[in-house]
């Protein structure tokens, strides 16, 4: 069963403070990673998708990185805002045949002004 | 807009009864997903359509039953041996199945209590 891991559970920040995330995920098979960030009451939306070990990806403040040979990717935050409030899911495709994404259960992100 | 549409956002159920999920998307998407999310747990895969008239057992397909008669709509119906029913539900879709960096796009969700 491959199982996909998130630490930690939860976060709690003040604005301005600078956080990151760990996703770990098995290091054989690997195809893609994907991150979303899930804002209550809405749809999950997709961040990154990483294909490749050494990757990183970055959007605004939020950059990630790929260890595939180790199995984990890491998400950064630079100077939290509230308004990035949300869980942030991983999800691992290990079989590229199917594209089917195992997920983690998410880091949840509270940022206090 | 382009997207996903779920409905109804909340569903109630009586025991033994069977309940049909919608699921729309206006992206041209092949490929769709159904993905059940309970307390503590990631999401799990429930069925998964490539193609129209194509779908295939994700990893808790007991209990639910799909089809994909139109390229556009992936309905789930929650059946009465689905043992524990009450969860949070999505639907997704994708360009394809294959190709590493295809994003999943996911629509709001549906709530199903079953009373």
């Amino acid at each position: 069963i491959l199982n996909v891991e998130q630490s930690p559970q939860s976060l709690h920040v003040q604005e301005g403070d600078s956080t990151n995330f760990t996703c770990s995920f098995p290091s054989s098979n690997f195809y893609a990673l994907h991150w979303y960030r899930w804002e209550t009451a809405k749809s999950p939306e997709a961040l990154f998708v990483m294909t490749l070990n050494g990757d990183e990806k970055k959007k605004g403040r939020i950059s990630a990185t790929l260890n595939t040979k180790e199995g984990y990717s890491y998400l950064y935050i630079k100077g939290s805002q509230p308004e990035d409030s949300a869980t942030y899911l991983c999800a691992f495709i290990g079989d590229g045949a199917t594209n089917k994404l195992i997920f983690g259960t998410g880091t949840l992100l509270a940022v206090q002004p | 807009d382009g997207g996903i549409t779920q409905s109804p956002k909340y569903l109630f159920r009586k025991e033994g009864q069977n309940v049909t999920l919608s699921c729309e998307q206006n992206l041209n998407h092949d490929a769709m997903y159904w993905y059940r999310q309970d307390p503590g747990q990631g999401l799990r895969l429930i069925y998964y359509s490539q193609i129209v008239n194509d779908f295939q057992k994700g990893d808790i397909a007991e209990g639910y039953s799909v089809s994909r008669e139109k390229k556009e709509s992936f309905p789930l119906t929650v059946t009465s041996a689905q043992k524990n029913p009450t969860a949070f539900y999505l639907c997704a879709s994708s360009m394809g199945l294959t190709l590493p960096g295809n994003t999943i796009y996911f629509g709001e969700g549906s709530w199903l209590t079953v009373v």
